[in-house]
C-alpha cells in the first residue's frame, strides 16, 4: 500500500535559524513527489515537483529535493511569513492520477 | 483565471441534514478531485473525475455520500443524512495532466460543522 509519512508534526523555528522537513515514502513506482504550502483557512498551495532521485529544486528559502525512500524540504534562513503547514504528496504508479498526501509539517517562525 | 471556486465557504448544519458542497474547476482542467481534511487523518481523496465521468470513488466513506459532475464546468459533493463526523473542510482541487505536470490547484475549501 502507498504510503506517506511526514516528520516531525510541528516544527519552531527562530527567524535565520534553518532547517529541514522529512518526507518519507513507500509507493509501488514514484511518479512524482510533491511540495504544498498551505496558509491557514486556504487551501494547499503547489511548490515544486520532483520526479527521479537525486533532482533538486529551489524557491526562494527553499529547496527540495529527492532520494529513492524520502524527500527533504530545506528551509535557509527563514522569516515569520515563511510559517504554513507543508503537505508533501506523491504520485504513484497504482494511483491512478490521484495524489496521496501526508499529514503536513506545521513550521512555525518567530521573528 | 480566478482559480478553482467552491461554495459556500462555511456551512453548519444540524445532524441528519442535507448538505450539498459546490465546486467550479479551472476552465480548461480535465481532472476534478473532492479531498477531506481532518486533523486526525489529514487530507484524504474522497472521488475524483476525468471528463466528468467518476474514475475512482473508493475513498467515499459510506451511502450517505455522492458526487456529481453534470458538465466541465461545475460539480457537487452532497452529503444525506450528515452527522457530526463529517464535520471537516472540503476541498475541491483541479488539474490537466496532459500538460505533463501532475500539479493539482486547490480551491480555498468548505469548512463543514455538523452539529
Amino acid at each position: 500500500e502507498d504510503q506517506v509519512t511526514q516528520s516531525p508534526e510541528a516544527l519552531r523555528l527562530q527567524e535565520g535559524e534553518s532547517s529541514s522537513l522529512n518526507c518519507s515514502y513507500t509507493v509501488s513506482g514514484l511518479r512524482g513527489l510533491f511540495w504544498y504550502r498551505q496558509d491557514p483557512g486556504k487551501g494547499p498551495e503547489f511548490l515544486f515537483t520532483l520526479y527521479s532521485a537525486g533532482e533538486e529544486k529551489e524557491k526562494e528559502r527553499l529547496k527540495a529535493t529527492l532520494t529513492k525512500k524520502e524527500s527533504f524540504l530545506h528551509i535557509t534562513a527563514p522569516k515569520p511569513e515563511d510559517s504554513a503547514t507543508y503537505l508533501c504528496a506523491v504520485h504513484s504508479n497504482q494511483a491512478g492520477t490521484a495524489l496521496i498526501f501526508g499529514k503536513g509539517t506545521t513550521l512555525s517562525v518567530s521573528s | 483565471d480566478a482559480g478553482v471556486i467552491q461554495s459556500p465557504r462555511h456551512e453548519v448544519t444540524e445532524m441528519g441534514q442535507e448538505v450539498t458542497l459546490r465546486c467550479k474547476p479551472i476552465s480548461g482542467h480535465d481532472y476534478l478531485f473532492w479531498y477531506r481534511q481532518t486533523m486526525m487523518r489529514g487530507l484524504e481523496l474522497l472521488i475524483y473525475f476525468n471528463n466528468n465521468v467518476p474514475i475512482d470513488d473508493s475513498g467515499m466513506p459510506e451511502d450517505r455520500f455522492s458526487a456529481k459532475m453534470p458538465n466541465a464546468s461545475f460539480s457537487t459533493l452532497k452529503i444525506q443524512p450528515s452527522e457530526p463526523r463529517d464535520s471537516a473542510v472540503y476541498f475541491c482541487a483541479s488539474n490537466t495532466p496532459a500538460s505533463g505536470v501532475n500539479e493539482q490547484f486547490f480551491g480555498p475549501g468548505t469548512r463543514l460543522t455538523v452539529l
